[in-house]
């Protein structure tokens, strides 16, 4: 069966420096999300898309920001990196009114 | 906002003996609530969930039960096995909508041969 796909799944930046993460749901799901993950830690909620609108925002910084296209496909941006912006960056996705997320396999990010 | 704790931390159990972890939630608005195993380097994996209309559930080793009164819930695994070893996070979230779940921080189950 279709998993999510992440890319890139390693990405290395210097700090200040921006980067994009990208996020293609399984076909038919209309829900995204981005979790945080630091080393050792639990997966932290970000921010959430429904139908290419936000529905529900977490611990997002402000650098951060995110949105949903026409396709469902989801972007993170992320500006002015910082050394504690290094973690495992999870999309998951949903379909409609159903509670199960399903995780993609992250993104590892390391600033320098 | 929801608050989860989960405990233990760390837990180490003979191969072929069962291992139940805990957890508890805060925001009494929360019905669902899904277990997921992560293994290192990779993407957490749904291995059940439950929503607060139900107060148990099973599939073949791993069963989940739901306090509602108490706000806890316990994931149970019978006849553990090498492969069960890795990390375990409860969650909790509303359902339905495209709320966010909240974890808890993690049980790193270990099964000794």
């Amino acid at each position: 069966a279709a998993g999510v796909i992440q890319s890139p799944r390693h990405l290395i930046k210097e700090k200040r420096e921006t980067a994009t993460l990208k996020c293609y749901p399984i076909p038919r799901h209309d829900t995204v999300y981005w979790y945080q993950q630091g080393p050792g830690q639990d997966p932290q909620f970000l921010i959430s898309f429904y139908e290419k609108m936000q529905s529900d925002k977490g611990s997002i910084p402000d650098r951060f920001s995110a949105q949903q296209f026409s396709d469902y496909h989801s972007e993170l941006n992320m500006s002015s990196l910082e050394l504690g912006d290094s973690a495992l960056y999870f999309c998951a996705s949903k379909q409609g009114e159903a509670d199960t997320q399903y995780f993609g396999p992250g993104t590892r990010l390391t600033v320098l | 906002g929801e608050n989860v704790e989960q405990h233990p931390s760390t837990l180490s159990v003979q191969e072929g003996d069962s291992a139940v972890i805990k957890c508890t939630y805060s925001d009494s608005a929360s019905n669902y609530f899904p277990w997921y195993k992560q293994e290192l380097g990779k993407g957490p994996q749904l291995i059940i969930d439950i929503r607060s209309n139900v107060g148990e559930k099973k599939d073949q080793r791993i069963a989940v039960t739901l306090n509602k009164t108490a706000k806890h819930f316990s994931l149970h695994i019978t006849e553990t096995q090498p492969e069960d070893s890795a990390v375990y996070f409860c969650a909790a979230s509303k359902g339905g909508g495209a709320d966010g779940l909240t974890f808890g921080k993690g049980t790193h189950l270990i099964i000794q041969p």
